[in-house]
């Protein structure tokens, strides 16, 4: 089935620095990836959508700026966090859609990133 | 745009004794509708989904669920239920032609011995 490989699964940084995640489809071609971002017990929240050669579309209040996407290719998305603030811990997670429809694959999710500042 | 509603934020239960998870969603067109679970400090997995066809849907670990068009339901069964079941539960949906999915809440389903 299909595979959504995400790193690193936890990251702990300085105040001030930028962390970039990976997301990467193994064995599909993913035109159209996802970034959420999970408070503790809370649900997923979508932040962006990437679609492979274009930019990110964000979702309202999310800032594109501090958040940067890149979809470079068909296999691999990443986020970067800029200037990291202890407020942007949390759990981030990938998700992958396949090019044609829902039918198969469906959207499959990376294992998340753990991200702490401190 | 759609919304799911997870009406239960937690559900206790003893070992072996059914469950049901509920999800309602608002959506003004044909939807897509998933189940996933979630362990701690893990992605999500997929549970089962309704795409079309028949409305009972049978995933993996023995859940079900059934799609209510005219109740637009789309509540999670298990007929009985194991310790390693304990997760959260979320349920999503997709609007036919769109890309996002949108998640409710989450269900923390706990087993009890």
């Amino acid at each position: 089935g299909a595979v959504v490989s995400q790193h690193p699964s936890r990251v702990i940084c300085k105040s001030g620095t930028s962390v970039k995640i990976e997301c990467r489809s193994l064995d599909f071609q993913a035109t159209t990836m996802f970034w959420y971002r999970q408070f503790p017990k809370q649900s997923l929240m979508l932040m962006a959508t990437s679609n492979e050669g274009s930019k990110a579309t964000y979702e309202q209040g999310v800032e594109k700026d501090k958040f940067l996407i890149n979809h470079a290719s068909l296999t691999l998305s990443t986020l970067t966090v800029t200037s990291a603030h202890p407020e942007d811990s949390s759990f981030y997670i990938c998700s992958a859609r396949d090019h044609g429809t829902l039918k198969g694959y469906g959207y499959t999710f990376g294992s998340g990133t753990r991200l702490t500042v401190v | 745009a759609q919304s799911v509603t997870q009406l239960d934020s937690q559900v206790p239960v003893f070992e072996e004794a059914p469950v049901e998870l509920r999800c309602n969603y608002s959506s003004s067109v044909s939807v897509y509708l998933f189940w996933y679970v979630q362990y701690p400090n893990q992605g999500l997995q997929l549970l089962l989904k309704y795409l079309s066809g028949s409305t009972l849907v049978k995933g993996i670990n023995g859940f079900e669920a059934e799609f209510n068009k005219s109740q637009t339901s789309f509540h999670l069964r298990k007929p009985s239920v194991h310790i390693s079941d304990t997760a959260e539960y979320f349920c999503a949906v997709s609007e036919q032609g769109a890309q996002k999915l949108v998640f409710g809440q989450g269900t923390r389903l706990t087993i009890n011995p």
